[in-house]
């Protein structure tokens, strides 16, 4: 299997421009999370879903980001407009959710390469 | 509500010494506990995991981590530290009773120096 599948993997905008993240989870994961990554603030989860389902998008910090999961192999974070302060590095992680204790790898999450943002 | 704390914000050891990187959790039911490294530029990478069983747990590259409830403790160890494990590692909690998510610590800088 090829991983978490991020891209782009650097993306340079202008403040006021929309902005698009695309994810493609390990085949079979059911679950499917994006986070975001600041010196300053450490590892922050936006959201995630399950089923392709949006479970709990407590962490998304404003109305200008938005996610979709369309189908069980896509994902997309959007920004729109984007502000400087949303540079960062953010990540897109799979794992499979199923009967705690009956899979193995249950709960176990992979994380993509990353999409390292810089808003001008 | 689930959280979990990683007291030192670097690490440094000398290659070949034994390794410890600290962890302490906070949660209202069992706890399902992970560690994750992060490499430059690379996105986090498994490492193990406990959620029930031997509190002793084995991983990848040699690393073990030990559960303690009752000092509410996942430190990450290593005998003998090499260069190549000098990344950034994390921490990580499930409570479960809640959902499907998991709580990250801020993360420690492990520092191996030859």
């Amino acid at each position: 299997d090829a991983g978490v599948i991020q891209s782009p993997r650097h993306e340079v905008t202008e403040m006021g421009q929309e902005v698009t993240l695309r994810c493609k989870p390990i085949s079979g994961h059911n679950s499917l999370f994006w986070y975001r990554q600041t010196m300053m603030r450490g590892l922050e989860l936006l959201i995630y879903f399950n089923n392709n389902v949006p479970i709990d998008d407590s962490g998304m910090p404003e109305d200008r980001f938005s996610a979709k999961m369309p189908n069980a192999s896509f994902s997309t974070l959007k920004i729109q407009p984007s502000e400087p302060r949303d540079s960062a590095v953010y990540f897109c992680a799979s794992s499979f959710r199923g009967l705690a204790g009956v899979f193995k790898s249950e709960y176990e999450q992979y994380f993509g390469p990353g999409t390292r943002l810089t808003v001008t | 509500a689930q959280s979990v704390a990683q007291p030192e914000d670097q690490v440094n050891v000398a290659e070949g010494n034994p390794l410890t990187v600290k962890c302490t959790y906070s949660v209202s039911g069992n706890p399902y506990l992970f560690w994750y490294v992060q490499y430059p530029n690379r996105g986090l990478q498994f490492l193990l995991k406990y959620i029930t069983g031997d509190n002793l747990v084995k991983g990848s590259y040699g690393f073990e981590a030990e559960f303690n409830k009752s000092q509410t403790s996942f430190h990450l160890k290593k005998p003998s530290a090499l260069v190549s494990d000098s990344a950034l590692y994390f921490c990580a909690v499930r409570d479960s009773n809640s959902g499907y998510a998991l709580n990250f610590g801020k993360g420690t800088s492990l520092l191996v120096t030859p």
